[in-house]
This record gives C-alpha cells, structure tokens and sequence, in this order.
C-alpha cells in the first residue's frame, strides 16, 4: 500500500465551480500534513498547512480526519490559474519528520 | 524567487560522465535535501543534510555522491549514471531539521542517454 494516496486526476472543471480532491496515508503516527501546489515543470510549493480542526485560506479549505487517515483540499470559485498538481503530503518520523509527497492531483480549470 | 537557486536548470549526459548538480539557499536555513522526482513517482526523499552534517542517505545508490561545504551550499555529483536516473532533481530547504515547510529550488532536468 502506499503511503500517501491520491487520484491523479485529471478533474477538468470549469471556472467558478468548486472541486474537492482527497488523500489517504497509511502511517497512522504521521504528525503533519500539508497540501503542496506545483506548476507544469516548476517545483513544489506549500499551498497550505492542514490542521485537525480545519482551516481555511480564502477560497481554499482543508480537512483533517485522524481517525480515517483522510485529508481533503477543496477549492472554490476555481480560477484558471488554479490548474496545477496538488501534492497530498504527511510526515513520518524516521528519527526526524521526513516529509512523504503523494504522486499528487491534477486539476485543469478551463474557461 | 531567488531563495533557492539550482544549476543547471537542464542537464544531459552520457553514462561514463562525471557532472555535478549545484544548489544554492539564500534563506538562512539549517537543512537542505535533495529529493528526485520521476514521472508518475512520488518526490522521493534522496539525502538530508543538517547544518552541513549528512543525517540521512535515503538508500541511494553510490553513484549519486552528495556535498555539503556550508549550509548555505549542496552539491551532487554524479558518475556512470543509468538512463533510468532520468529524472527531475530538486533541492530543498528548511528552517530547521525535518518537519518544517521546506523550500524548493527550480530543479535540474536530468537525462541520461
């Protein structure tokens, strides 16, 4: 099984509409989690931390649910600048808290 | 951004080479990695360095040599790679060891013919 699980998509939507992608780790003592974004060929980069009680960043909110092992993105009023690769990522104690990335989802906001 | 820098941005090379891949962090930060990411694979965590001291070697192969001269610098060298080490290879790094946000440099497109 893999760590981190994620659909690869691709969710065509078009703009304005809400889209919600989801995550599942194995490795019930993970501590943090985070959703990263990346660009076609560009790196990764941290959209949002994840939190148990839920947070929200503007249009984005994600979800925590420990006792399922589950972590949801959702996106709302998508804007076309929203197509990227949303990477699922956890960590995993290893005598430090090494980050583990899903293969991640792709998301194609069109007009 | 220019926090942190990787060259190249795009490398190509045959088997029996010797190239080395550079990464550079202007953020202050104690940690730097070296991560590989291949098509459809995950980012796969390669080395982590720790104030310069390597703290983790991720069961890589002996062909990918890593350096740290500083906190600020990390190289990879590589010799007599195999075309299945094709890959994007990015560099991060972090505030402090493991756990926190780490930041990501452009990556080097790597092919090996």
């Amino acid at each position: 099984r893999k760590e981190v699980e994620q659909d690869p998509g691709p969710f065509n939507v078009p703009e304005g509409a809400t889209v919600a992608f989801n995550c599942t780790y194995s490795n019930s003592a993970s501590q943090s989690f985070f959703w990263y974004r990346q660009d076609c060929r560009k790196e990764p980069k941290l959209l949002m931390s994840v939190y148990s009680s839920g947070n929200e960043d503007g249009r984005f909110t994600a979800q925590l649910n420990r006792a399922s092992q589950y972590i949801s993105l959702l996106i709302r009023d998508s804007k076309l600048s929203d197509s990227a690769t949303y990477l699922c990522v956890v960590t995993k104690n290893t005598g430090f808290q090494k980050l583990v990335f899903g293969t991640g989802t792709r998301l194609l906001v069109s007009p | 951004e220019t926090g942190v820098t990787q060259t190249p941005r795009h490398l190509v090379m045959g088997m029996t080479n010797k190239k080395s891949l550079k990464c550079e962090q202007h953020l202050g930060h104690n940690a730097m990695y070296w991560y590989k990411q291949s098509a459809k694979k995950p980012l796969e965590l390669m080395f982590v360095y720790n104030f310069k001291e390597q703290t983790e070697n991720n069961s890589v192969p002996s062909r990918f040599s890593p350096e740290c001269p500083n906190s600020s610098h990390l190289f990879l060298h590589l010799h007599t790679l195999q075309p299945e080490d094709s890959a994007l290879y990015l560099c991060a790094s972090s505030p402090t060891y493991g756990g926190d946000t780490q930041y990501f440099g452009p990556g080097t497109r790597l092919t090996v013919l």
